[in-house]
């Protein structure tokens, strides 16, 4: 089974409007973490957001935030007033301690914002 | 801060060939990781290191060695290039362990290799 799963290959969203990348993960260990990252066409990866498994409080940097429902192991990006530099692929990521902490990434959603 | 620095970051080699891909860290992460990105795919775990001269295979390890002699480099060889080889290559460095309450243990990334095999 895939450890992280994001349904949404493709996303559009107008300039200034707020919009939600989906990521759905499967774990049976407790401790785990979950993280978004950003990859602009220039290749590198970059660092968003970050869930603890025990954090009780939804995580919020900036204009990012992550809507974290442990029940439905699910942990969306929710992006507000998108600007054009928001145009990437996002990857869900999530670590497992019992898995010697490995990352394992999903496949992406592509995101471009319409001006 | 330099991070993590891989190099090269462009690479063409011929089937047969064989190479290493340099990456070092500068943070003192124990653990450290080599993925690979084929197009429009995500990341794939190829070897990963939990500190100075322990390594374990990945997802997809098949054609390539690791080592791990010091806690700042984990260089990766490809033996005998294949074209299915051809991809985006990512090493990354992380603190040890989740700890509640510590923050956010994110892997750090280098800038990437891109490596043909023609």
């Amino acid at each position: 089974a895939q450890k992280i799963t994001q349904t949404q290959p493709g996303m559009f969203v107008q300039e200034k409007e707020a919009v939600t990348l989906d990521c759905t993960y499967d774990t049976s260990d407790p401790s785990y973490g979950l993280f978004w990252y950003k990859q602009p066409s220039s290749g590198e990866m970059i660092f968003l957001i970050y869930q603890g498994s025990y954090d009780q409080q939804n995580a919020t940097e900036g204009r990012y935030s992550l809507n974290f429902q442990k029940a439905r192991k699910s942990a969306n990006l929710v992006i507000s007033a998108s600007q054009l530099g928001d145009s990437a692929m996002y990857f869900c990521a999530m670590r497992e301690t019992n898995t010697g902490n490995q990352f394992y990434f999903g496949t992406g959603t592509s995101l471009t914002v319409i001006p | 801060n330099a991070g993590v620095t891989q190099t090269p970051k462009f690479r063409i080699l011929k089937i047969g060939q064989s190479m290493t891909l340099q990456c070092t860290q500068d943070m003192n992460h124990n653990y450290m990781y080599w993925y690979r990105q084929d197009p429009g795919m995500g990341l794939k775990l190829i070897y990963y290191s939990v500190g100075a001269g322990i390594t374990d295979k990945g997802e997809v390890p098949n054609g390539y060695n690791v080592s791990r002699s010091t806690t700042e480099d984990f260089p990766l060889r490809l033996e005998l290039a294949a074209p299915s080889q051809t991809s985006v290559y990512f090493c990354a460095s992380s603190y040890p362990v989740l700890v509640p309450g510590q923050g956010a243990p994110e892997a750090f990334f280098g800038q990437g290799t891109r490596l043909t095999v023609v």
